[in-house]
């Protein structure tokens, strides 16, 4: 167990519908960070915020957006679905107990859209 | 252009052999950070190791060492011993600079099978 903690860890949806993804990061960590991994990309960076705050933007969809909440954990919210988002959506986090060097990753949530 | 490469989409390797890896990069900022992920079947990313670019030594962690030719923009994972539970796909990143955002950019992975 990697103290990230992300649900769902499959999430099956239609297109066009809307999808929430929660991440935990470890204690202590106040940085966040969200990767797709799909077959064609790799892994992508997407978003990372910082205690809550915005601080670096990867090749995010203008469909998808996150936010960080006051007790640090994270949603990422994907909405007008299209087959090509079907990817594991890994969250990520930095600092505190992670330690400076290091993006410890959560366990991936599953997205299938069909 | 590609910043991170790993070239061998595939490799095999017999049980408690050796290994190597190959990973190169390509950034003109002086400051860098090189990791190594595993990504088991199961598709948590487990971090291996990290190797800093004013690190004077090359990093070891357990079984894993990498070996850090900076004149080459070369960073290659070494799994010594080889187990079966090492069969998983690897991947190679670097984070650039020395900004707060601290985002890695990953290389496109290789799949290592730990023949018995």
């Amino acid at each position: 167990d990697s103290g990230v903690t992300q649900t769902p860890k499959h999430l099956i949806t239609a297109t066009g519908q809307r999808v929430t993804l929660r991440c935990s990061p470890r204690s202590g960590d106040l940085s966040v960070y969200w990767y797709q991994q799909s077959l064609d990309q790799g892994l992508q960076f997407l978003i990372q915020y910082y205690n809550g705050e915005e601080r670096a933007k990867g090749n995010i969809l203008e469909r998808f957006s996150a936010q960080q909440f006051p007790d640090l954990h994270s949603e990422l919210n994907l909405s007008s679905l299209e087959l090509g988002d079907s990817a594991l959506y890994f969250c990520a986090s930095r600092g505190g107990s992670s330690g400076a060097n290091v993006l410890t990753f959560g366990a991936g949530s599953r997205l299938t859209v069909l | 252009a590609q910043k991170i490469t790993q070239t061998q989409p595939g490799m095999f390797v017999q049980e408690k052999e050796a290994v190597t890896l190959d990973c190169t990069y390509d950034t003109s900022d002086p400051s860098y950070g090189l990791f190594w992920y595993k990504q088991p079947s199961s598709g948590e990313m487990i971090f291996l190791i990290y190797q800093g670019s004013y690190d004077q030594q090359n990093a070891t962690e357990g079984r894993y060492s990498l070996n850090f030719q900076k004149a080459r923009k070369s960073a290659n994972l070494v799994i010594s011993a080889s187990q079966l539970g090492d069969s998983a796909m690897y991947f190679c990143a670097m984070r650039e600079g020395m900004d707060s955002s601290y985002k890695l950019i990953f290389g496109s992975g290789t799949r290592l099978l730990v023949r018995p």
